[in-house]
């Protein structure tokens, strides 16, 4: 257990849904990772927040967004879904803001199926 | 740009030595890691280097690490069934605002 909790586990909606996906860091870590893994694209980065704040931006579409709030959880919000948009979603922790050793710490990932 | 790769498939058997192996390509990179998947479940961190390292060994695990040649490997030693999974490497950007760029995952098969 590597104390990053990921909510839901799975989710099935339709094409055009809007969903919102929850992680809650370990305890003490300020930064949080979303990333996505599909089999055609791999694991790819999405966004990286820093207490609170947006640090970087990876493959991240403009239909979603994400956001960290005061408790340090944070929400992935995926809109106008569509059928590509089907993955596993992970959240990654870490106590480094900084660029030096980052080692992240992964969620059991929510499966988002769009039908 | 940077561009991680890895080979999609390794097959052992039980008690033999695994050897899994990843290039990258960004000279920047500053430290370098190995992840594992098991069947639906999330990445689990298993060690990392730092780029001006050669070697670091943890226990079972060896890795190995070529910086001219921007080659990186895991070694398994006693390789066990349980070690069925798949591995990916990861490397991480001083200049990149902390993502980790991962390749694109090795399926290890542990026989009997």
């Amino acid at each position: 257990d590597s104390g990053v909790t990921q909510t839901p586990k799975h989710l099935i909606t339709a094409t055009g849904q809007r969903v919102t996906l929850r992680c809650s860091p370990r305890s003490g870590d300020l930064s949080v990772y979303w990333y996505q893994q599909s089999l055609d694209q791999g694991l790819q980065f999405l966004i990286h927040y820093y207490n609170g704040e947006e640090r970087a931006k990876g493959n991240i579409l403009e239909r979603f967004s994400a956001q960290q709030f005061p408790d340090l959880h944070s929400e992935l919000n995926l809109s106008s879904l569509e059928l590509g948009d089907s993955a596993l979603y992970f959240c990654a922790s870490s106590s480094s803001g900084g660029a030096y050793r980052n080692e992240q710490f992964f969620g059991p990932g929510t499966r988002l199926t769009v039908l | 740009g940077e561009d991680v790769e890895q080979s999609l498939f390794l097959s052992v058997r039980e008690g033999d030595s695994s050897v899994i192996n990843c290039t990258y390509t960004d000279s920047s990179s500053t430290y370098l890691y190995w992840y594992k998947q098991e069947p639906g479940a999330g990445l689990q961190l298993l060690t990392y280097i730092f780029s001006n390292m050669d070697m670091k060994q943890d226990q079972r695990l060896t890795v190995l690490l070529n910086k001219k040649d921007k080659h990186l490997s895991l070694r398994i030693a006693d390789t066990q069934t349980g070690d069925s999974a798949i591995y990916f490497c990861a490397e991480g950007v001083n200049n990149a605002g902390n993502m980790l760029t991962f390749g694109g995952g090795t399926r290890l098969m542990v026989k009997p």
